[in-house]
């Protein structure tokens, strides 16, 4: 596509349920991030996917957090049991390293605004 | 992991002044690059810049990397240009990319 695509924009969920977001990068993109950004706050590194290696999820806050990449394309975030403090928008990137110059210009898409009532 | 420090944290602009926003890191970087939110929450890259000088316009970016800095340049400042302002790191041989503590500016007419 012709930028980074996520979904849905905003969610408002109830404490306790689950919730999936959903990121589909740049078309090529072989590097995609996760980020959450709580209000008034800087990024928050979550996880990081680069082609077949193994994810670095270092960022993942709990184990209630996971995210899979399917095919090597789109993206899903699952929250598992959402608490408030998840509350927060969670910003999806991709990019494409190794293509050089600035191949690893990162493109971030609008985000998914989550508020857990 | 490396640290990454912008400066200042907040500064407002009357409309028509010039700025300089400065970015520290603790480490040699791969690169790095400048990204302006704004008001509405959209991150738009602004400079790919891991070393030397470039320019866009009224912004302008020179990142020093033996000294482990970059600063943005913004002059002639707009009210367009009000927002947060993040430097993003990339270093050692991982692609992980580590954002800074941001820059909120206010441009006020």
């Amino acid at each position: 596509g012709a930028g980074v695509s996520q979904s849905p924009s905003n969610k408002v969920t109830e404490k306790g349920k689950d919730v999936e977001l959903r990121c589909d990068p740049i078309s090529g993109h072989t590097a995609l991030y996760w980020y959450r950004q709580s209000l008034g706050q800087g990024l928050e590194f979550l996880i990081y996917f680069q082609g077949n290696s193994a994810p670095d999820k270092s960022g993942l806050p709990s184990d209630r957090f996971s995210a899979e990449r399917t095919g090597g394309s789109v993206s899903t975030l699952t929250i598992q049991r959402t608490q408030q403090e998840d509350s927060a928008v969670y910003l999806c990137a991709s990019s494409s390293p190794g293509t050089g110059g600035s191949g690893n210009t990162i493109y971030f898409g609008e985000g998914s605004w989550l508020t857990v009532v | 992991g490396i640290q990454v420090e912008q400066s200042p944290p907040d500064l407002i602009l009357q409309e028509g002044a010039n700025s300089t926003l400065r970015c520290n890191f603790s480490d040699s970087v791969n690169n790095l690059q400048w990204f302006h939110q704004n008001p509405w929450g959209q991150l738009i890259n602004l400079f790919y810049i891991p070393s030397g000088t470039k320019q866009n316009g009224r912004l302008s970016a020179t990142t020093v990397a033996t000294e482990r800095y970059s600063l943005l340049y913004i002059s002639s400042s707009q009210t367009t240009d009000s927002g947060v302002y993040f430097c993003a790191v990339e270093s050692g041989g991982y692609q992980k990319v580590t954002f800074g503590t941001g820059t909120k500016l206010q441009v006020i007419p």
